[in-house]
Order: C-alpha cells, then sequence, then structure tokens
C-alpha cells in the first residue's frame, strides 16, 4: 500500500498570503488528521476529519482551516499568513473502527513565511 | 488534560550501546492508548509501538522493548545494540479514546545520537 502523500513537500509564501496544503490518506483510511511542529512548541493538533465532518479541533485560531473530500483526501488552508505560522504540517491517516488506531504519517509540507 | 513528559532531551551514545528512552503521561481516562514515533532528519514521523491501557504485558520486537506501567503512568521505550541508523528524534504519544476521535498529543520529543 502507498503511504500518506503530501503536497507540496515546500513552499515559501510572504505575510497576508493564504496556503492551501494536501493530504492523500492512506488507501481505505478515512479518518485524516493535521499536526503542526515548530520548534518552540512542538507537535501541535490541528484538527481531525472523518468522512468528511471535522470531529475534533485543536487550540489554534479560525485562520486554520481544513476539509475533507468523499474520497478521504484532506486540504488545510491557512489564511492571512503570519510569521509565525511558519513550520512542519504533518498529515496522519488512520482507520478507526473501534476506539484509537495508530496514525500513520505522511513526510510533511515545510511551509516558510517571509 | 492529557499530558505527555518525555525529561531527556538530548542524548547522545556509542554504537551498540543499549539506550533507553523515558516516557510519563497524564490522562483521566481509562482506556487509552500510548505510542512511540521516530522523526529522522527526514522529518516524515515513523510509528514504532503502540500500547493499550487495558494490557500492560511489556514486550520485546526485535531491538525494541519497552515497559509499560500504569502504576507510575510510564511508557518506557528501549533499543539494544544501538545502531547510526538509530540517530533520530523520538516522540511518545497518547491517545484517549473519546468517541473514537483521533487525536495525539505528543511529548517534547527526545534526540538521540547514535555515534560509530
Amino acid at each position: 500500500k502507498a503511504g500518506v502523500t503530501q503536497t507540496p513537500r515546500y513552499l515559501i509564501k510572504t505575510r497576508g498570503q493564504q496556503v492551501t496544503l494536501s493530504c492523500s490518506p492512506i488507501s481505505g483510511h478515512r479518518s485524516v488528521s493535521w499536526y503542526q511542529q515548530t520548534p518552540g512548541q512542538g507537535l501541535q493538533f490541528l484538527f481531525e476529519y472523518f468522512s468528511e465532518t471535522q470531529r475534533n479541533k485543536g487550540n489554534f485560531p479560525g485562520r486554520f482551516s481544513g476539509r475533507q473530500f468523499s474520497n478521504s483526501r484532506s486540504e488545510m488552508n491557512v489564511s492571512t499568513l503570519e510569521l509565525g505560522d511558519s513550520a512542519l504540517y504533518l498529515c496522519a491517516s488512520s482507520s478507526p473502527l473501534v476506539g484509537t488506531d495508530t496514525q500513520y504519517f505522511g513526510p510533511g509540507t515545510r511551509l516558510t513565511v517571509l | 488534560a492529557q499530558k505527555v513528559t518525555q525529561a531527556q532531551t538530548e542524548i547522545s551514545v556509542v554504537e551498540k550501546e543499549d539506550v533507553t528512552l523515558d516516557c510519563v503521561y497524564e490522562t483521566r481516562d481509562t482506556t487509552y492508548y500510548l505510542f512511540w514515533y521516530k522523526q529522522p532528519p527526514s522529518g516524515e514521523l515513523v510509528f514504532l509501538i503502540r500500547r493499550n491501557s487495558f494490557d500492560e504485558q511489556n514486550e520485546i520486537s526485535g531491538r525494541y522493548s519497552w515497559n509499560f506501567q500504569k502504576s507510575t503512568s510510564s511508557f518506557n521505550f528501549t533499543i539494544t545494540a544501538s545502531q547510526v541508523v538509530d540517530s533520530a528524534v523520538y516522540f511518545c504519544a497518547l491517545s484517549a479514546a473519546q468517541g473514537g476521535s483521533e487525536k495525539l498529543v505528543f511529548g517534547k520529543g527526545m534526540k538521540l545520537t547514535v555515534n560509530p
């Protein structure tokens, strides 16, 4: 099975712009979660989508949003970029049936905001 | 609230040494899951092991072993006979079964350097 894929791998944006990141889960996985990783805050949960519905959300401002499509692919959008949004954005997919399943991560998108 | 603490921030060992990574967690949930992930320089988080709160049996898988103790809320991970390729940042993570929602809470990570 192919793993989780994320595009693009690298992005450079300027303050005030917006950005959309894409994540394709492992085939058959219906849950997609997004995480932000920064040197200061570490790995932080952004949100999780399951069957096109946001099921859980972390403590991030409304500038961070996401969605999931019927084929389970997910996108996250960050509007009005700030310097502090520079981070590695990781996407993970899982196939939860009962309780919590193991999340498998993609290679990440490294976003640099200038 | 859930919390994961990895007190060690960085460890440096010589190849073939055994190394244990410590993890202490906090949760009020009775059912939860604990994970160890590895992040090599490439950035991708690689799943290593998973343990359910209702199964305290400790196991060995190749060079990896883990010690899960609910009484002390610890989930330590040991690499036996370390190799240079083990150099990476290791994260301990916790997830509670809250209506099936998938949310991992990570520790700050521990950077392991294995020198030849």
